[in-house]
């Protein structure tokens, strides 16, 4: 079993440029979340997903949009990338939105030049 | 606002005790977590309390007291694979995980 998987790895991005971060999880878990992680600071919640076709605003939300068209795929979008959003980004999921366990994809390392 | 405190680093010797310790102040409280976090790698769920009082799984326990918004993890016998980041979280009052910036353990031989 994959688990959850994530693409790309890494990826290197110009400032202005839009780009994708694909999540795709085979648990049939219902909620699923996106977070980046910054040296120094915890993981912070940009936006989640309690069940397919539906989504909400994390902690930091500006600048990044979402989808969830199916149980499977959460992909986060940035339309026009900036500096400040070089982070690694987690995707995870759990079985459901309250007091379950969360699932952690493997990362990807975004810098935006 | 909402706050969770944990130490930024601990040193260990190998084959001993350690105790991280994780203070939070969250709008509501639904369950702490710990997760561990290799250099590079994703967080994995170590344990989950709800309720006051330490629980126990192998190597590693866990004890949370509510009414102090305090939580410690306690790791025995340490291995030189325990070096890693440990992550504190709470669920809030809107089911959202509040994190911690984790605690780095060094394990020393």
């Amino acid at each position: 079993t994959a688990g959850i998987t994530q693409a790309p790895t890494s990826q290197i991005l110009a400032a202005g440029r839009s780009m994708t971060l694909r999540c795709t999880q085979d648990m049939r878990h219902n909620a699923m979340y996106w977070y980046r992680q910054d040296l120094g600071l915890g993981l912070r919640l940009i936006h989640y997903s309690n069940t397919a076709g539906t989504t909400g605003k994390g902690e930091v939300p500006d600048g990044y949009s979402v989808s969830r068209a199916n149980t499977d795929d959460f992909p986060l979008t940035l339309a026009s990338a900036v500096p400040s959003q070089t982070s690694v980004y987690f995707c995870a999921s759990s079985d459901s939105a309250g007091g379950e366990e969360q699932f952690f994809g493997p990362g990807t390392r975004l810098t935006v030049l | 606002g909402q706050n969770i405190d944990q130490p930024t680093e601990m040193t260990a010797t190998e084959g001993a005790i350690v105790q991280i310790n994780c203070t939070y102040q969250t709008s509501g409280f639904n369950g702490l977590f710990w997760y561990q976090q290799h250099a590079g790698e994703a967080p994995t769920f170590l344990s989950y309390n709800v309720l006051d009082g330490l629980e126990e799984k192998g190597r590693f326990s866990s004890f949370l007291s509510r009414s102090k918004g305090y939580s410690y993890l306690l790791l025995k016998e340490l291995q030189m694979k325990d070096s890693a980041s440990y992550l504190c979280a709470v669920l809030d009052s809107n089911y959202q995980l509040i994190w911690g910036a984790g605690t780095k353990l060094i394990i020393k031989p």
